[in-house]
């Protein structure tokens, strides 16, 4: 167990839906990052925070959105979803942002878009 | 363009026999190196990093790992196997260097034990 929380861990929703992911750090950990996968694309970086601020922007659409909040858990916003969007969506923290941390990964949510 | 490489979709092994799983770079500098490894259904754990210091680092499972500069390497082993190593392994760089700090993924390699 990583000590990084992730919510739900399964989502199944329709085309043009919104949807919600949730993520909480390991206790520390003031990084935050958001990650894609799926068969046909592999591991996609989508975005990072740090304490709060977005730092760094990976192959995130426009239709995605994500915050980190004041208590440093993060939310991943998915909008007008499509077929295509479906895939895991991973979250991972970091104690720092150096280029040494390591990165510790949550279990995942589990998105079908229908 | 900064890029990392996983030649190899997949990996078999007989259980018992040594394991080498494939990692190259092309990243400027003197970048950070890790390795993950994906169970079904489950997160990337971390298995091991290389920052500086001995071109062999060991971590978790008992995997190794050996960093060679010359031939941008940084290939994964394991001297005997096990079907419970049986998992997808991913190969990941960071940069050390500019202001973008996220890190470069491999495509991964499904490693295969055998029984």
């Amino acid at each position: 167990d990583s000590g990084v929380t992730q919510t739900p861990k399964h989502l199944i929703t329709a085309t043009g839906q919104r949807v919600t992911l949730r993520c909480s750090p390991r206790s520390g950990d003031l990084s935050v990052y958001w990650y894609q996968q799926s068969l046909d694309q592999g591991l996609q970086f989508l975005i990072q925070y740090y304490n709060g601020e977005e730092r760094a922007k990976g192959n995130i659409l426009e239709r995605f959105s994500a915050q980190q909040f004041p208590d440093l858990h993060s939310e991943l916003n998915l909008s007008s979803l499509e077929l295509g969007d479906s895939a895991l969506y991973f979250c991972a923290s970091s104690v720092r942002e150096g280029y040494s941390d390591t990165q510790y990964f949550g279990p995942g949510t589990r998105l079908t878009v229908l | 363009a900064q890029s990392v490489a996983q030649p190899e979709d997949q990996v078999n092994v007989a259980e018992g026999n040594p394991l080498t799983v494939k990692c190259t770079y092309s990243v400027s500098g003197n970048p950070y190196l890790f390795w993950y490894v994906q169970y079904p259904n489950r997160g990337l754990q971390f298995l091991l990093k290389y920052i500086t210091g001995d071109n062999l680092v060991k971590g978790s499972y008992g995997f190794e790992a050996e960093f060679n500069k010359s031939q941008t390497s940084f290939h994964l082993k394991k001297p005997s196997a096990l079907v419970s190593d049986s998992a997808l392994y991913f190969c990941a760089v960071s940069p050390n260097a500019g202001n973008n700090r996220k890190l470069i993924w491999g495509l991964g390699t499904s490693l295969a034990v055998n029984p």
